[in-house]
């Protein structure tokens, strides 16, 4: 089945420790996002790729970082200098001209 | 600034009854619209979208919205809410046009309880 995976679904790390968060998507779509969701605030875009090799910053990339070495793969590294990086972490990805986006299950990830 | 403004933070209706959901927006152009679905600890999963044309758009589940350019308004409806239907619901808005793809702009959401 045609999907996007985030893995994994739970994820619990020490403070000061980086952290990458998996996505994978086989539906051959050329854009991928991650947005952060935190209670009553909605989800908040944080990096997104329209095509490998190239991402760029969204609303709140500060203390994150990804790549984009194949079409498939998106991973996201929450490194040490995000301030509050408790949160449920969504992937998406999306066709290159249409703006619909399909989204994985999510990990949320505790930081203790 | 571009927003998203779900008024109704928590709603709560009885099964079988009707159901609105608020969703105004703050864009410069008319941008492409959606309803997403997300049940707890779940992604998100699309209810329906707007693009052009029909100001009224039906969706799945039993879903649709209709766009008000006048009112910046893209409110969700059900005539008859089913128990599992309860959940929290997304409003997001999207460039127009297909130089982009999928940055979106959410509103806070609306969890949406249903009495038995």
């Amino acid at each position: 089945d045609g999907g996007i995976t985030q893995s994994p679904k739970y994820l619990f790390r020490k403070e000061g420790q980086n952290v990458t968060l998996s996505c994978e998507q086989n539906l051959n779509h050329d854009a991928m996002y991650w947005y952060r969701q935190d209670p009553g605030q909605g989800l908040r875009l944080i990096y997104y790729s329209q095509i490998v090799n190239d991402f760029q910053k969204g609303d709140i990339a500060e203390g994150y970082s990804v790549s984009r070495e194949k079409k498939e793969s998106f991973p996201l590294t929450v490194t040490s200098a995000q301030k509050n990086p408790t949160a449920f972490y969504l992937c998406a990805s999306s066709p290159k001209w249409n703006t619909e986006a399909f989204f994985g299950q999510g990990t949320r990830l505790t930081v203790v | 600034a571009q927003s998203v403004t779900q008024p109704d933070i928590h709603i709560t209706v009885s099964e079988g009854a009707s159901l609105e959901l608020r969703c105004n927006y703050s864009y410069g152009a008319t941008p492409y619209l959606f309803w997403y679905v997300q049940s707890p600890g779940q992604g998100l999963q699309l209810l329906l979208k707007y693009f052009s044309g029909d100001t009224l758009v039906q969706g799945i589940k039993g879903f649709e919205a209709e766009f008000k350019r006048s009112q910046s308004s893209f409110n969700l409806r059900k005539p008859s809410v089913h128990w599992s239907d309860a959940a929290e619901y997304f409003c997001a808005v999207g460039p127009p046009g297909s130089s982009n793809t999928g940055k979106l702009i959410f509103g806070q959401g609306t969890t949406l309880q249903v009495k038995p």
